[in-house]
Parts: C-alpha cells; sequence; structure tokens
C-alpha cells in the first residue's frame, strides 16, 4: 500500500514569492492533515480537513497560508507571500475516521 | 489545553541494550489517546505505537512498548534490544478528542554499536 505522497521535497524561494506544497493521502483516508514543523521542534497542526471540509483551521495563518482539498483526496497548501520566518518542514498526514495518523516524507522550505 | 513534556533532549544507549524515554502529559479531558512516533533523518515521521486512555493494558508493538501510568500522568516509551536503526528522533503525542495531535519536543536516541 502507498503511503502519503508530497511533493516537492525541497524546495528554495525567495522571500515575497508564492509556493505550493502539494499532498496525496492514503487511499480511503477521509482525514487529512497539513502540520509545520520547526527546527528541533515537534508538527503543529495548521489545518485539518475531513473530506473536503476544513474542520480545524485555527491555527493556519489565513492573512499568507491558504490551503484546500477539492474532491477530498488531494490537497495544496499555499503561501503567499513567503516570508523569511516560514522556512520549516510542512508534513502532510492523513488517517481512516480519526484513527492513527501516517504522515508523508515532508516538504522541506526554505526562503532566503 | 493539552500539553505533552519531554525531558530528554538526548539519550544514549548501547546496542542491544533496552531504553526508556520519558513523556509526561497534561489534560483535562477523560478521552484521549497517546502516541509516539519516531523521525529518522530522511524527516518522515512513522508510527510507532498507541495507547488509549481506557486501555487497561500496556500497549506493545514488537520492540516497542509503552509504560502507561495514568494517575502520574506519564507514557514512557520502552525500546528493547535496540539496534543501530533506532537512532533517531522520538516524538510523544496526545490526541485530544477533536481529533488533533499536540506533539512534545522530542528526544534524540542514539545507538551505539
Amino acid at each position: 500500500e502507498a503511503g502519503v505522497v508530497q511533493s516537492p521535497r525541497y524546495k528554495i524561494i525567495e522571500k515575497k514569492q508564492p509556493v505550493a506544497f502539494w499532498c496525496n493521502p492514503i487511499s480511503g483516508h477521509n482525514t487529512l492533515y497539513w502540520y509545520l514543523q520547526n527546527l528541533g521542534q515537534g508538527p503543529e497542526l495548521l489545518i485539518r480537513y475531513e473530506n473536503e471540509e476544513a474542520v480545524d483551521d485555527s491555527q493556519l495563518p489565513k492573512d499568507r497560508f491558504s490551503a484546500e482539498r477539492l474532491k477530498g483526496v488531494d490537497s495544496t497548501l499555499k503561501i503567499q507571500p513567503a516570508e523569511l520566518g516560514d522556512s520549516a518542514v510542512y508534513l502532510c498526514a492523513s488517517s481512516f475516521k480519526g484513527n492513527e495518523q501516517y504522515f508523508g516524507p515532508g516538504t522541506r522550505l526554505t526562503v532566503t | 489545553a493539552q500539553k505533552i513534556t519531554q525531558t530528554q533532549p538526548g539519550m544514549f544507549v548501547q546496542e542491544k541494550e533496552a531504553v526508556t524515554l520519558d513523556c509526561t502529559y497534561d489534560t483535562s479531558d477523560p478521552s484521549y489517546g497517546l502516541f509516539w512516533y519516531k523521525q529518522p533523518s530522511s524527516g518522515e515521521m512513522i508510527f510507532l505505537i498507541y495507547q488509549g486512555s481506557y486501555d487497561q493494558q500496556n500497549a506493545t508493538e514488537g520492540r516497542y512498548s509503552l509504560n502507561f501510568q495514568k494517575a502520574r500522568k506519564s507514557a514512557n516509551l520502552v525500546i528493547s534490544a535496540s539496534q543501530l536503526g533506532d537512532s533517531a528522533m522520538y516524538f510523544c503525542a496526545m490526541r485530544d478528542p477533536n481529533q488533533k495531535l499536540v506533539f512534545g519536543t522530542g528526544t534524540r536516541l542514539l545507538v551505539s554499536p
């Protein structure tokens, strides 16, 4: 069974540029999560989807971050414009009906 | 609010020995789940073991066991017979009734030959 797929794995951009991350969850998993992991820290939830509905986006900085999960499968997380402080690893995870979450390899973003 | 505390920034263990990674938690919810994840240098978070707050017995998965002490609010991970491939960051996490996972700051484990 294929795991959670994320792309790109690495991204380097200049500040004020836009960037997008893509996630394909495990087949059949209705819940999708985006996490932010700063260096030396544990992941922090940005947004959680149940199918196509964002049910918890309280930690998402909505002035520059946006996310979508069209058709309740793939998801895209966007940052526009990026700031230096956005440099981090962005992790996507999925689960089936709230059971254990399975994570993808993450996208390491560097903003210069 | 839920909180996870991992007080060991780093741990060292020799190959084939057992090691305990500490985790304490704080919550006012009666229903919660506790998880341990392994994060090797490749970056992927690998699910290891789960303990529900109402589970009577400690969870075990192969060489991993969770020492759950509810009254003390601790959920320590025990790795038996350590292997070189166990070297990684280990995160303890708690899931609240809203399905949100809250992570600790992690413990870096180094296994030496």
